[in-house]
């Protein structure tokens, strides 16, 4: 079936250091791909999605690039910011309506 | 802008008891979701609902029962409360279309004595 895969439960990085959290996916059709953050005691918010014409999505500071020949939605950052400890979230909208979510990782900055 | 309410943002049971968990959107969206979130199992897509009065399970809705009684609320049981269900219950919408963002509620902690 379809799903979300992330390897990392917990990431610790030093700030300043760059930033990869790992994401694949299986999909009977060709999924859009999206990244989710949650902050403490808050919502998840989504921080980027995937475009249909292969352009890379940026926001704050974080990319992404949808590999459709490894299955892969890879989220990347140059410099990790305290700011950036949460929990992030890769998912697949398996369908227009059905959006599956990744098991989550920790990202951990310190100073 | 739009908001998720959900209520109530804490809730014991007892074990066997049957639970509700509310929530409303004003987003004026279609598509409304439940999700479980436990720590190192991620988003578990329980039950989803297309349009007013459409329900669609998920990958975890053994247990649970859910209601959309209209379009901008969407409710969910949980039949016989168990111990292992102590999780935060996250309710989500979006307008349905490919590509979208969905937009989620605050949660309800749910713990069962």
């Amino acid at each position: 079936g379809d799903s979300v895969t992330q390897t990392e439960g917990l990431v610790t990085l030093t700030e300043g250091l760059p930033v990869m959290l790992n994401c694949t996916y299986q999909s009977t059709y060709s999924p859009f791909l999206f990244w989710y953050v949650q902050h403490l005691n808050e919502a998840p918010k989504l921080l980027l999605k995937s475009f249909t014409d292969n352009k890379r999505p940026e926001h704050q500071g974080f990319h992404a690039t949808l590999h459709k020949s490894s299955s892969s939605f890879h989220l990347q950052k140059s410099s990790a910011q305290l700011s950036d400890s949460a929990l992030y979230y890769c998912a697949s909208d398996t369908n227009a309506y059905k959006v599956i979510f990744g098991k989550g990782t920790h990202l951990h900055v310190l100073p | 802008g739009g908001i998720i309410t959900q209520t109530p943002k804490f809730l014991i049971g007892q074990e066997g008891q049957k639970l509700t968990l509310k929530c409303q959107q004003n987003f004026n969206h279609d598509t409304m979701y439940w999700y479980r979130q436990d720590s190192g199992k991620g988003l578990r897509l329980i039950y989803y609902s297309i349009t007013e009065n459409d329900l669609q399970k998920g990958d975890l809705s053994e247990g649970y029962d859910a209601s959309r009684e209209k379009k901008s609320s969407f409710s969910l049981t949980v039949t016989s409360a168990q111990k292992n269900e102590m999780a935060v219950f996250l309710c989500a919408s979006s307008t349905g279309t490919s590509n979208t963002e969905v937009f989620f509620g605050k949660g309800t902690r749910l713990t069962v004595v």
